[in-house]
């Protein structure tokens, strides 16, 4: 069993749609990702926040919002997404984000725009 | 620029050893990661990597030569549930961005 949950697993949305994916974790970690990937490829870094503050956001379009209401939870916010959006998004935690740590990965939300 | 390479794919036997190597090209470093990532499921940590030389955890060893750029995850006693894909990831300036190389997919055969 994951130590980060992901829910919904899978969401299917219109391109009018609002709908977001929620993230937990329980461990203690200071820091949150949001990692998005297509078929065969590998995660590509989105959001990260440290201390619940935002501290990248890798030039994502603002169709994809974040928000971090305390250090247990992450959420991100779809609003008029694209079919080339379709695809797994993955949420990870890590001990302290300016520490070598590993990342824990949650088992993603597999996401598909009609 | 940033760029981390690895093989595609790569076939091995049951029982036997493979070695998996991935070259980086970063701006910083703050140490290399390997995951595991089986067909549909999130990756999992195997190793880390932030000095020279190799790391040995059960089956799985990692090795890092920083002045070459150059890392390389070891599989021994290779057994079918070890069929994923291996990512090769490094921690840049900062160690907030970690960024993926595109993975390695074993294919273990009986």
């Amino acid at each position: 069993d994951t130590e980060v949950t992901q829910t919904p697993k899978h969401l299917v949305m219109g391109m009018t749609n609002k709908k977001s994916l929620k993230c937990e974790q329980h461990m203690g970690h200071r820091a949150m990702y949001w990692y998005k990937q297509k078929a065969k490829k590998p995660p590509e870094l989105m959001f990260v926040y440290s201390y619940e503050k935002l501290s990248i956001n890798e030039s994502v379009p603002s169709r994809f919002s974040p928000e971090c209401p305390n250090s247990s939870l992450l959420n991100l916010h779809l609003h008029a997404l694209q079919p080339e959006d379709s695809a797994l998004y993955l949420c990870a935690s890590s001990q302290d984000a300016a520490v070598k740590t590993p990342l824990h990965f949650g088992n993603g939300t597999r996401l598909t725009v009609t | 620029g940033q760029n981390i390479d690895q093989p595609t794919e790569m076939t091995a036997t049951e029982g036997a050893i493979v070695q998996i190597n991935c070259t980086y090209q970063t701006s910083g470093f703050n140490g290399l990661f390997w995951y595991q990532q089986h067909a549909g499921e999130a990756p999992t940590f195997l190793s880390y990597n932030v000095l020279d030389g190799l790391e040995e955890k059960g089956r799985f060893s990692s090795f890092l030569s920083r002045s070459k750029g150059y890392s390389y995850l070891l599989l021994k006693e290779l057994q079918m549930k070890d069929s994923a894909s291996y990512l090769c990831a490094v921690s840049g300036t900062g160690g907030f961005k970690t960024i993926f190389g595109a993975g390695t997919r074993l294919f273990v055969k009986a």
